[in-house]
């Protein structure tokens, strides 16, 4: 089956920091990926959606400065968290869509901890 | 709000039993998809009904979808220990474009006991 790869699954660093986060359709070309936030026992709220070569379309409420967004191939979009402090401390989780009206296809997920 | 509920939000059943959990969403739809997602892990697909569609099997997965009401069901049929996770309903309600996006319900967390 289609296989999404997060990178790194778990990131502890100090206030200030910027972190970037990785996610690549192994084996699939994905016209669309979504990156989402889920809170402990929470469901996945939807931070952005980045098309392959067009800026992201971002969700009411999520800083388009804090969170960038780079979807530069079709294998590869990448989410940056700016100057992180605490409160941006979650689980962040991409997905990979290769139609739309397909099924979209998860990767592990990052656990951010901003001390 | 547009996201989905779910009920029940916790169900603890003996191995073997059937589970059932149910959706209910807010807004037309395109299709509903069913996903499961084990502690600090990412999310599984594991099937979509389209919108004409009422019933779906998929192996020990059942759903159903009725538009009328804007609610689904997943049922798993003889669970097993394996089947702890949580599960998620998520709709796509199809506006067009490459942008489809998913809303994902509040989740049911299932344990089943051995």
């Amino acid at each position: 089956g289609a296989v999404v790869s997060q990178h790194p699954s778990r990131v502890i660093c100090k206030s200030g920091t910027s972190v970037k986060i990785e996610c690549r359709s192994l084996d699939f070309q994905a016209t669309t990926m979504f990156w989402y936030r889920q809170f402990p026992k929470k469901s996945l709220m939807l931070m952005a959606t980045s098309n392959e070569g067009s800026k992201a379309t971002y969700e009411q409420g999520v800083e388009k400065d804090k969170f960038l967004i780079n979807h530069a191939s079709l294998t590869l979009s990448t989410l940056t968290v700016t100057s992180a402090h605490p409160e941006d401390s979650s689980f962040y989780i991409c997905s990979a869509r290769y139609l739309q009206d397909q099924p979209q296809h998860f990767g592990d997920g990052t656990r951010l901890s901003i001390l | 709000s547009q996201q989905g509920e779910e009920d029940p939000q916790a169900l603890s059943i003996q191995e073997g039993e059937n589970a059932t959990m149910n959706c209910s969403y807010k807004t037309s739809i395109n299709n509903l998809q069913w996903y499961r997602q084990n502690s600090g892990r990412g999310l599984v697909h594991l099937i979509l009904i389209r919108s004409n569609e009422r019933e779906k099997h998929s192996g020990r997965l059942r759903v159903t979808l009725d538009t009328s009401k804007k609610s689904s069901s997943l049922l798993i049929t003889a669970s097993r220990a394996a089947d702890t996770a949580s599960y998620f309903c998520a709709t796509d309600a199809g506006y067009g474009g490459a942008t489809n996006k998913l809303i994902f319900g509040t989740g049911t967390l299932l344990a089943v006991q051995p």
